[in-house]
């Protein structure tokens, strides 16, 4: 049983189009983590929200906490080529020793 | 500061064969975690390691193991290599055991033919 589900699991569209990603689960985090990984390298942190309800911005990525802390998005806005990737969150469950769980991804294709 | 470097960066090896990963983390961080990654699976945890000692374990067979140095480097090792151990193997280092931010390295491809 996956624990964070990624919604969409492909995604491909124009150069300067919006789209969202979404990532959910039954559980609580701690904290949830945000990664783009580009094809054979290793994911790469883009943000951390720690608090439920909590928005934070980079430029054009805009990351949403769910309130109860069990779900979260990430909104893109006028899309460009150099945003494809694979989108990943991951979940960090409170405890100290608990590992992080990592979604099931969103490929992104942005064409120019 | 220097990334997480992991060696080599591709590897083929054959079936039954063993073989070994290595990296080194950002320099002041002690946690060391392994994950693999398949087109199938997507990113799945191995283990950590912080100050030399496994904390946490995923659900892999034993022939997965790990280790980790005093100057917080780690290797993982894995054993009669099948082939459906094919995949991106990538460590990740953090500052605090479990610590919820990860700086990943470029990851070790491993073909097993």
């Amino acid at each position: 049983t996956q624990l964070l589900e990624q919604s969409p699991q492909f995604l491909s569209i124009q150069e300067g189009e919006n789209l969202t990603v979404y990532c959910n689960s039954s559980s609580v985090f701690s904290s949830l983590q945000w990664y783009r990984q580009e094809p054979g390298e290793g994911p790469v942190l883009l943000v951390t929200v720690v608090t439920g309800g909590e928005v934070k911005k980079l430029k054009r990525l805009t990351f949403q906490f769910g309130d109860a802390r069990k779900d979260s998005s990430l909104h893109i806005t006028a899309a460009q080529p150099g945003d494809t990737g694979l989108y990943l969150c991951a979940g960090d469950r409170s405890g100290g020793y608990q590992k992080v769980t990592f979604g099931t991804g969103t490929k992104l294709q942005v064409i120019p | 500061k220097a990334g997480v470097t992991q060696t080599p960066r591709y590897l083929i090896k054959t079936r039954g064969q063993q073989v070994t990963l290595s990296c080194s983390p950002i320099s002041g961080h002690r946690s060391v975690s392994w994950y693999q990654q398949t087109p199938g699976q997507g990113l799945q945890f191995l283990f950590e390691y912080f100050s030399e000692t496994q904390r946490n374990k995923g659900n892999f067979p034993g022939r997965f193991s790990g280790r980790q140095f005093s100057n917080s480097r780690s290797e993982m090792n894995v054993s009669t290599l099948e082939l459906g151990d094919s995949a991106l193997y990538l460590c990740a280092s953090s500052l605090a055991q479990g610590g919820n931010t990860q700086y990943f390295g470029p990851g070790t491809r491993l073909t097993v033919l």
